[in-house]
């Protein structure tokens, strides 16, 4: 399965909306789908798990939602902090682990 | 509080061999699967290898195989990654992650990351 996530580059402003797309190749199972953070040498902090679950201390401006093909992250109100990279992964096949190539969210 | 510590990084040759080596704890390391995820730099994120806490049952991404073996010492609470006939294109930091839950499979906790090069 090949994950797709668009678009590239995300600029928006603080206290603005994200959203960030991951298509998947072949349908996913929601359990498998998960997203991540990644800032500027740092390692990467798992968000979303199961598409739609926070993982802890996720803070709830950050939700999931998706099925089948095509799953989203979404950022209601961008803080400073936000500001980073974000993966999304799934599980099964060839790859076991297959991770999006990545969204940069940038300030405008 | 879960640790994962990471060593055995470094410069390699191509054609050489390393062996990473993640120490864990914190957490029951025996019951949780384990990965290797690399990081080329400036690139994303490709998981390499993972192995079972329960069977030991390993598995690779298809450019490593037959070159990379994952393994696991579960009384030292350590996993490893042995890389031999290494190329160029592993150059990148390598992290060790733990599986979060097998009812929703990811990873909850990350390593610092080890860098490995492979140059002449």
């Amino acid at each position: 399965i090949v994950l797709t996530q668009s678009p590239g580059t995300l600029s928006l402003s603080p206290g603005e909306r994200a959203t960030l797309s991951c298509r998947a190749s072949q349908s996913v199972r929601s359990n498998n789908l998960a997203w991540y953070q990644q800032k500027p040498g740092q390692t990467p902090r798992l968000l979303i798990y199961g598409t739609s679950n926070r993982a802890t201390g996720i803070p709830d401006r950050f939700s999931g939602s998706g099925s089948g093909t095509d799953f989203t992250l979404t950022i209601s109100r961008l803080e400073p902090e936000d500001f980073a990279v974000y993966y999304c992964q799934q599980y099964g096949g060839s790859p076991l682990y297959p991770f999006g190539q990545g969204t940069k969210l940038e300030i405008k | 509080e879960v640790q994962l510590l990471e060593s055995g990084g470094g410069l390699a040759q191509p054609g050489g061999s390393l062996r990473l080596s993640c120490a864990a704890s914190g957490f029951t390391f025996s019951s949780n699967d384990m990965s290797w995820v690399r990081q080329a730099p400036g690139k994303g994120l490709e998981w390499v290898s993972g192995i079972s806490g329960t069977d030991g049952s390993t598995s690779y991404v298809d450019s490593v195989k037959g070159r990379f073996t994952i393994s696991r010492d579960n009384s030292k609470n350590t996993l490893y990654l042995q890389m031999s006939n290494l190329r160029t294109e592993d150059t990148a930091i390598y992290y060790c992650a733990k599986k979060f839950d097998n009812r929703w499979p990811s990873f909850d906790y990350w390593g610092q990351g080890a860098l490995v090069t492979v140059s002449s």
